[in-house]
């Protein structure tokens, strides 16, 4: 029974460069969000997504970065032409239901993928 | 608005001490949860507990516990007798219900040397 599946662990790109970060989540899981971890810092919500829409992206920054939860697939992160300030640890985490649900599960994490632009 | 305070930084034990990660929480709404994970050095974020607002009593899991205060607006984790493994980063956070984000403090760096 595998948990939140991320890949790549770690990504390293050029400026300017794309990045596509993946998330699978736990079978049985249509929600999925989205967080950043700048270094030594918190976690900050991105994304939240269920299969092919979008809930709440209040947390994505306006410009150069999307989502999607393609109804069949994983979830992909997609930064487009990445800058020094994007280098972090991205955390996908998903959940059966709604996690603002009375009752709500816990929000299951995976890995994170590292992304470390030069 | 929601909001996460984890005012420790970071916090260095010896081996065996009784250590408590303080967290303080600012939210409008009566139904909310708290949560703690932990994240080791390898990365991963790793679930410890979930409390919802109704529920005051405090938990014992083990060497840790949790002390819930709501009229101090406070969620409190202790390890007792804390060990080498323990060294982690720890982040409390909070959800309410009827919104989407899980809001995470800024997180306390626990250093536990032999």
């Amino acid at each position: 029974n595998a948990g939140v599946m991320q890949n790549p662990r770690h990504l390293v790109r050029r400026r300017g460069q794309e990045a596509r970060l993946r998330c699978s989540p736990m079978k049985g899981h249509s929600h999925v969000y989205w967080y950043r971890q700048l270094p030594e810092e918190g976690l900050k919500f991105m994304v939240y997504l269920q299969k092919e829409n979008i809930i709440d992206e209040s947390g994505m920054p306006k410009e150069r970065f999307s989502a999607e939860f393609p109804k069949e697939g994983p979830s992909i992160l997609r930064i487009q032409q990445v800058v020094r300030g994007d280098s972090a640890a991205y955390f996908c985490a998903s959940s059966p239901i709604r996690s603002g649900t009375l009752g709500a599960n816990v929000l299951t994490f995976g890995a994170g993928s590292r992304l470390t632009v030069l | 608005a929601q909001k996460v305070t984890q005012a420790q930084t970071e916090i260095s034990v010896v081996e065996k001490e009784d250590v408590t990660l303080d967290c303080v929480y600012e939210t409008r709404d009566t139904t909310y949860y708290l949560f703690w994970y932990k994240q080791p050095p390898s990365g991963e974020l790793v679930f410890l507990i979930r409390r919802n607002s109704f529920d005051e009593q405090n938990e014992i899991s083990g060497r840790y516990s949790w002390n819930f205060q709501k009229s101090t607006s406070s969620f409190n984790f202790t390890i007792t007798a804390s060990q080498v493994v323990d060294s982690a980063v720890y982040f409390c956070a909070q959800l309410y219900t009827g919104g989407f984000k899980t809001i995470f403090g800024a997180g306390t760096r626990l250093f536990v040397k032999a």
